[in-house]
Formats: structure tokens, C-alpha cells, sequence
């Protein structure tokens, strides 16, 4: 079955240190979502990329989305203590399929 | 606009007993997918629903079982619960079934003893 994986597992970063992280699906997507789970929260949406090759930005978070859309990745620049908790990427083959999930990156923010 | 509302929030069942777990989606929202999260394993795909119908299904075994009323409100049972059911189950309502943005309730935490 489908399978998504993120790496790393765990990020420690300097505050004010730039980090990326990355999602590597087996089969290729349709779609691929990114969420932020705060400590003790639930997940929450932060973007959809479609594309092949789509970028997209939203103030220190860089969103990218591979040519062969089975790979993405999230950069953040010059993270903040707010930055801190995990981020799922979350991909599905066809519209009407399953959201799978990857395994998550726990951000550590070291201030 | 009121979130994704799930009860109960925390409960303690021991092995052997059956849970029902209860979802109202946003207003709105037809399809309403559950998931199971455990440190270990990260966010693992239950089902999800739409309309009443079930559209997906994940690798779980039968004990694990939902339903969707007419109003898009979702229950989802387990039953002769193990120790390895512990965890925290969420549940994501959405416009549409299998794309577009999920929105989490704050999930159910089961701890079985």
C-alpha cells in the first residue's frame, strides 16, 4: 500500500537556524497537505500543493512539492520558539482516496 | 463557526470492554474521517465518511467500526478492546471526501487498563 515517509524524525534547531524537512511517498500523488500539531494539540492545516514542481511561501515557511509530485519538502528560516512542535506531511493518490499521513517531524527549538 | 466538536475527551476502559467514540463535524462538512494516533505510529488512517457511505478504509481490524448519521455526525466503535488500542483517536471533518483541507477536533484520548 501507499507509504509515507518523513525524515527526520526528530529536528533540534538553534533559534534563529534554518531547517528542512522532508516527505518521500511511494507512489506518486495527487495532492500533497501539511499540518503543524502544536504539544497537546490537534493537527492544523498549514497548506495543499497540486502541482508538480509548486512552491509555495507563507512568511518563514517554504512549501515544495517534487517534479515527479512523490516528494516534498517544508524549509523553515530563521526559527522562532512558536516554530515548535510536529509537522506531518499527508499525500493522496486520486481525489476520493485516503489521506495518508507520514510519520511526522518533532521540531525542538533550542533557545 | 463552531470546530469539530468529539466526546468524550478522556476515558478509561479496561481490555475486554467496548468504547464508543462521538464526532459533529463543522457545519457543513459531509465527510468526516477518523484517525488513530500512538507515539509510535503517528497519525494511522480508521476510516472516513461521506454522505453516510464509507469511502475509505484502513488496515484495522474488524473490531474497529463507524457510522455516519443523515446530520454528517460520526460514531466510531471498538470493540473487546486490547492494551494496544490506547491512544488518542481524532476525527477531521471536510467539504469533500479524499481531498481539500481536514480540520481536527481536539481528538478522544482511551487509555485501556
Amino acid at each position: 500500500g501507499q507509504q509515507v515517509m518523513q525524515i527526520p524524525q526528530y529536528q533540534h534547531v538553534q533559534e534563529g537556524e534554518d531547517f528542512t524537512t522532508y516527505c518521500n511517498s511511494s507512489t506518486t500523488l495527487s495532492n500533497i497537505q501539511w499540518y503543524k500539531q502544536r504539544p497537546g494539540g490537534h493537527p492544523v492545516f498549514l497548506i495543499q500543493l497540486v502541482k508538480s514542481g509548486e512552491v509555495k511561501k507563507q512568511k518563514r515557511l517554504t512549501f515544495q512539492f517534487g517534479e515527479a509530485k512523490k516528494n516534498s519538502s517544508l524549509h523553515i528560516t530563521a526559527t522562532q520558539t512558536t516554530d515548535v512542535g510536529t509537522y506531518f506531511c499527508a499525500g493522496t493518490k486520486a481525489a476520493g482516496n485516503k489521506l495518508t499521513f507520514g510519520g511526522g517531524t518533532r521540531v525542538l527549538v533550542k533557545p | 463557526k463552531a470546530g469539530v466538536t468529539q466526546t468524550p475527551r478522556y476515558l478509561i476502559k479496561t481490555r475486554g470492554q467496548q468504547v464508543t467514540l462521538s464526532c459533529s463535524p463543522i457545519s457543513g462538512h459531509r465527510s468526516v474521517s477518523w484517525y488513530q494516533q500512538t507515539p509510535g505510529q503517528g497519525l494511522q488512517f480508521l476510516f472516513e465518511y461521506f454522505s453516510e457511505t464509507q469511502r475509505n478504509k484502513g488496515n484495522f481490524p474488524g473490531r474497529f467500526s463507524g457510522r455516519q448519521f443523515s446530520n454528517s455526525r460520526s460514531e466510531m466503535n471498538v470493540s473487546t478492546l486490547e492494551l494496544g488500542d490506547s491512544a488518542l483517536y481524532l476525527c477531521a471533518s471536510s467539504w469533500t471526501s479524499g481531498a481539500g483541507e481536514l480540520f481536527f477536533g481536539e481528538g478522544s484520548r482511551l487509555t485501556v487498563l
